[in-house]
């Protein structure tokens, strides 16, 4: 069982729509949790970081993290074509190395 | 300056040619690391330096050499590469801070083809 699991996509949706990611994972530890987007031959870009369990907020985006279900969503509400791209969901306990899931391509159509 | 900046964006070599990457960053940050990404898979980690110490090497083969001259910079050495090395590599860095928040900034990459 890999330690981070997610749905690699792809994702389609209308433009407007309300575009929800997720991942499980299995390591207990995990305390710090980031989500990052990713153009086609970019680097990741980091969109939210969140500690431990709870919501935050960002502009047209929304994390969520439930630490008791090892489960953490990233939340995109009126989604626009420049959202198209693949979202990397990614997590670390108290060391610096990060485990990142496989990654969501996902395409909003206009 | 709030980005990481990676040079050459792209680079074609032999297996038998000798080739630096460079990596820079002036955020103060005490962290920096090198990923390697395959194609539609996530960065896979290869190094990382903490106060320009190597603190994790993730059995990566040694025709790959990574140096830390000083906090602000970070090459990556090729040697001997073979072709399935072709892979777009990353470097990002992070405060430091492996207790609190630690996020890792990405440098856009250097799409690197093997001969």
């Amino acid at each position: 069982q890999k330690e981070v699991e997610q749905d690699p996509g792809p994702l389609s949706v209308p433009e407007g729509a309300i575009v929800s990611l997720n991942c499980t994972y299995s390591n207990s530890a995990f305390q710090y949790f980031m989500w990052y987007r990713q153009y086609s031959r970019k680097g990741p870009e980091l969109l939210m970081y969140t500690y431990s369990s709870g919501n935050k907020e960002d502009g047209r985006f929304t994390a969520q993290v439930d630490k008791s279900s090892k489960y953490i969503s990233l939340f995109i509400r009126d989604s626009q074509p420049s959202d198209s791209a693949t979202y990397l969901c990614a997590m670390r306990g108290r060391g610096q190395k990060v485990t990142f899931g496989t990654g969501t391509k996902l395409q909003v159509i206009p | 300056d709030t980005e990481v900046t990676q040079t050459p964006k792209h680079l074609v070599m032999g297996m038998t040619n000798k080739k630096s990457l460079k990596c820079e960053q002036h955020m103060g940050h005490r962290a920096m690391y090198w990923y390697k990404q395959k194609a539609k898979k996530p960065p896979e980690l290869m190094f990382v330096y903490s106060y320009e110490k190597l603190s994790i090497n993730e059995s990566v083969p040694s025709r790959f050499s990574p140096e830390c001259p000083n906090s602000s910079l970070l090459n990556l050495h090729l040697h001997a590469l073979q072709p399935e090395d072709s892979a777009l590599y990353l470097c990002a860095s992070s405060p430091g801070l492996a207790d609190s928040y630690n996020e890792q900034f990405f440098g856009p990459g250097t799409r690197l083809t093997v001969l």
